[in-house]
C-alpha cells in the first residue's frame, strides 16, 4: 500500500533562512506525490506535484521538491522563508481517486 | 472564477444530533471529494461523488453519508453525532479525473460536537 511519512512534526526557522521538510514514501509501483500547505483556519492549497518527468519540481511561492526514487523521498525546500510561510505542510501520495496524507509538518518562521 | 464554497464555516452540535454540510464546487467541476481532518487521525478520505453518484468511499461508519445534486453541489450528512466527529471537514472539487488532475479545496467546515 502506498503511504507517506513526514519525518518532522515541527520545524522552527528564522526569517530568510532556508528550510527543508522531509517526506518519505513507500510504494512498489508508480507514485504521484504532492505537497500541500494549510494556513490557519484555511483549506489546503497545492504547492507542487510530481507525476512524471523531471525529478526537480518547482512550485508556487518559491518552493521546490526533488523526487528521489532510490531514497524513496520527496523533500520540500525553500531557500529563504518569510514570516508568511508559517503554516502546516502536508506531503501526500495519490491512490487513484483519493489522496493519502502524511501527518503534517508545522513550520514556524521567526523574525 | 469563484472557488470552492463550504457552508457553514463553523457549527456546534450536541451528541446524538445530526448535521448536514454543504459544498459548492468550482463551476464546471463534476467531482466532489470529502475529507475529515482531526488532530489524532489527520486527513482521511470520506467519499467522492461524480455526476450524482458515489464513486468511492473511505473507511467510515454508515453514519457518514453524502449526496450530489445535478448542479454538482454536494452535501454530507452525519447522523447520531459522537464527540469524536469533531473535526474540520474539507471538500475538494475537480473536473473528475482524481487528484492527479487537480484538486481545489474549500476552506472547510469546523464541526464541534459537545
Amino acid at each position: 500500500a502506498q503511504s507517506v511519512t513526514q519525518l518532522d512534526s515541527q520545524v522552527p526557522v528564522f526569517e530568510e533562512a532556508p528550510v527543508e521538510l522531509r517526506c518519505n514514501y513507500s510504494s512498489s509501483v508508480s507514485v504521484y506525490l504532492f505537497w500541500y500547505v494549510q494556513y490557519p483556519n484555511q483549506g489546503l492549497q497545492l504547492l507542487l506535484k510530481y507525476l512524471s518527468g523531471s525529478t526537480l519540481v518547482k512550485g508556487i511561492n518559491g518552493f521546490e521538491a526533488e523526487f528521489n526514487k532510490s531514497q524513496t523521498s520527496f523533500h520540500l525546500r525553500k531557500p529563504s522563508v518569510h514570516i508568511s510561510d508559517t503554516a502546516e505542510y502536508f506531503c501526500a501520495v495519490s491512490k487513484g481517486y483519493k489522496l493519502s496524507f502524511g501527518a503534517g509538518t508545522t513550520v514556524t518562521v521567526r523574525a | 472564477k469563484a472557488g470552492v464554497t463550504q457552508t457553514p464555516r463553523y457549527l456546534i452540535k450536541t451528541r446524538g444530533q445530526q448535521v448536514t454540510l454543504s459544498c459548492s464546487p468550482i463551476s464546471g467541476h463534476r467531482s466532489v471529494s470529502w475529507y475529515q481532518q482531526t488532530p489524532g487521525q489527520g486527513l482521511q478520505f470520506l467519499f467522492e461523488y461524480f455526476s450524482e453518484t458515489q464513486r468511492n468511499k473511505g473507511n467510515f461508519p454508515g453514519r457518514f453519508s453524502g449526496r450530489q445534486f445535478s448542479n454538482s453541489r454536494s452535501e454530507m450528512n452525519v447522523s447520531t453525532l459522537e464527540l469524536g466527529d469533531s473535526a474540520l471537514y474539507l471538500c475538494a472539487s475537480s473536473l473528475g479525473g482524481g487528484p492527479n488532475y487537480g484538486y481545489t479545496f474549500g476552506s472547510g467546515t469546523r464541526l464541534t460536537v459537545v
